[in-house]
């Protein structure tokens, strides 16, 4: 089965970092963009940053541009996303999404089950 | 404030046929392909419609998306009680460069 798998979430207190990570099996990982989109309680989806299938372009959403780094490492099918410098806001259930092709302005496929960060003091 | 609009929230009986709408603006639906999709509680985000109008394999044919200019429309037909869920479209928005979902729409099934 087509999958991928989240985990590194944890509380973290403000300005602190978290590295997220995402482990996919079961489809041709170099062959896909794939994307973190979080949820933060109470509120909708929000896209966070994405990544091409080569990991050659990365693109961020303006909340966490300079804070957050995307990279993968097709050798190991995983996705990666470094967070510094976190705020309360910050605070969400961060999801990996596989893109339906390698586009990265494509729709997102498949969703892990998300992992949890939490900013707080 | 979501840069796409959506209603908060939608109901309808079942068998019933409901529609859920998404409106944007030209740097976003007007020029790039929507998706739409179902998130159940407590699980997952699910894609139900891809590039306006498609669906992955194993959606129903009871989902179906539709775009017009600058608008989009999510129709679900023969109701069940377990689409009840919250609804997301999203697209590019090229003024962003990047991706923007709308603020979701909680389906009840009465």
């Amino acid at each position: 089965e087509v999958q991928v798998l989240e985990s590194g979430g944890g509380l973290v207190q403000p300005g602190g970092s978290l590295r997220l990570s995402c482990a996919a099996s079961e489809f041709s990982f170099s062959d896909f963009a794939m994307s973190w989109v979080r949820r933060a309680p109470g509120k909708g989806l929000e896209w966070v940053a994405a990544i091409a299938s080569s990991g050659g372009s990365t693109y961020y959403a303006d909340s966490v541009k300079g804070r957050f780094s995307i990279s993968r490492d097709n050798s190991k099918d995983t996705l990666y996303l470094e967070m510094k410098s976190l705020r309360a806001e910050d605070t969400a259930l961060y999801y990996c999404a596989k893109c339906i092709s390698g586009w990265y302005r494509d729709a997102f496929h498949i969703w892990g089950q998300g992992t949890m960060v939490t900013v707080s003091s | 404030q979501s840069v796409l609009t959506q209603p908060p929230s939608a109901s309808g009986t079942p068998g019933q046929r409901v529609t859920i709408s998404c409106s944007g603006g030209t740097s976003n639906i007007g020029s790039n392909s929507v998706s739409w999709y179902q998130q159940l509680p407590r699980t997952a985000p699910k894609l139900l419609i891809y590039r306006n109008n498609q669906r992955p394999s194993g959606v129903p044919d009871r989902f179906s998306g539709s775009k017009s200019g600058t608008s989009a429309s999510l129709a679900i037909s023969g109701l069940r009680s377990e689409d009840e869920a919250d609804y997301y479209c999203a697209t590019w928005d090229d003024s962003l460069s990047g991706p923007v979902f709308g603020g979701g729409t909680k389906l009840t099934v009465l």
